[in-house]
């Protein structure tokens, strides 16, 4: 089945490290993008990419890189820089030149404090 | 003016009753508007989406309707089912945002409640 798999599940972050969330998908779309989802506040773009080696920053970039090194994956790091990262983490697909394909999402990374 | 705002923020719904959900812009460069439906601990999934050009649009018991001098978009979810609890999100996409031709606006959700 094509689809975009997210994992883990569920992270932990201790202070001062670096944690990096998967993002895969099988679906040969262009475009990744990563989302940060919080309570009353709908999803937030951070990063985009639509080709390998290419990404942009979204919306709230700041304590976040990711890489785009094959088509299939996206990584995203939160920083120790994210002051706040306890949030819902959505990675989303999309092919990029037909503009009637919708985003597919990912089941989530939940990220938490320690 | 990229805003996407949406109300209400959570709804109570008999079973059979009819959902409304409604989402208004500002910004008359979005050119598609989808809407989302997630499930707790899922990742949204798109529901149904409209463009500009049309003024409704129906799938089965979901139904968008479009009113774009005003602005405003909304979902209508017909004969509610317990299933259908949820939380929706409207969305725009902003067209060649950076050279992307597919940046979704999101508005901030609306947590539905079907009671049986």
């Amino acid at each position: 089945d094509g689809g975009i798999t997210q994992s883990p599940k569920y992270l932990f972050r201790k202070e001062g490290q670096n944690v990096t969330l998967s993002c895969e998908q099988n679906l040969n779309h262009d475009a990744m993008y990563w989302y940060r989802q919080d309570p009353g506040q709908g999803l937030r773009l951070i990063y985009y990419s639509q080709i390998v080696n290419d990404f942009q920053k979204g919306d709230i970039a700041e304590g976040y890189s990711v890489s785009r090194e094959k088509k299939e994956s996206f990584p995203l790091t939160v920083t120790s820089a994210q002051k706040n990262p306890t949030a819902f983490y959505l990675c989303a697909s999309s092919m990029v030149i037909n503009s009637n394909q919708p985003q597919h999402f990912g089941d989530g990374t939940r990220l938490s404090i320690l | 003016q990229q805003q996407v705002k949406q109300s209400p923020q959570s709804l109570i719904v008999q079973k059979g009753g009819i959902s409304i959900i409604n989402c208004a812009y500002e910004n008359t460069a979005f050119d598609y508007f989808p809407w989302y439906q997630q499930f707790p601990g899922k990742g949204p999934a798109l529901l149904i989406a409209i463009r500009p050009d049309v003024s409704e649009k129906k799938e089965g018991r979901f139904t968008i309707s479009f009113n774009k001098s005003a602005k405003q978009f909304s979902l209508h979810i017909m004969d509610s089912q317990p299933g259908d609890s949820a939380t929706y999100f409207c969305a725009a996409r902003l067209l060649n945002y950076g050279g992307a031709t597919n940046k979704l606006i999101f508005g901030t959700g609306t947590l539905l409640a079907v009671q049986p």
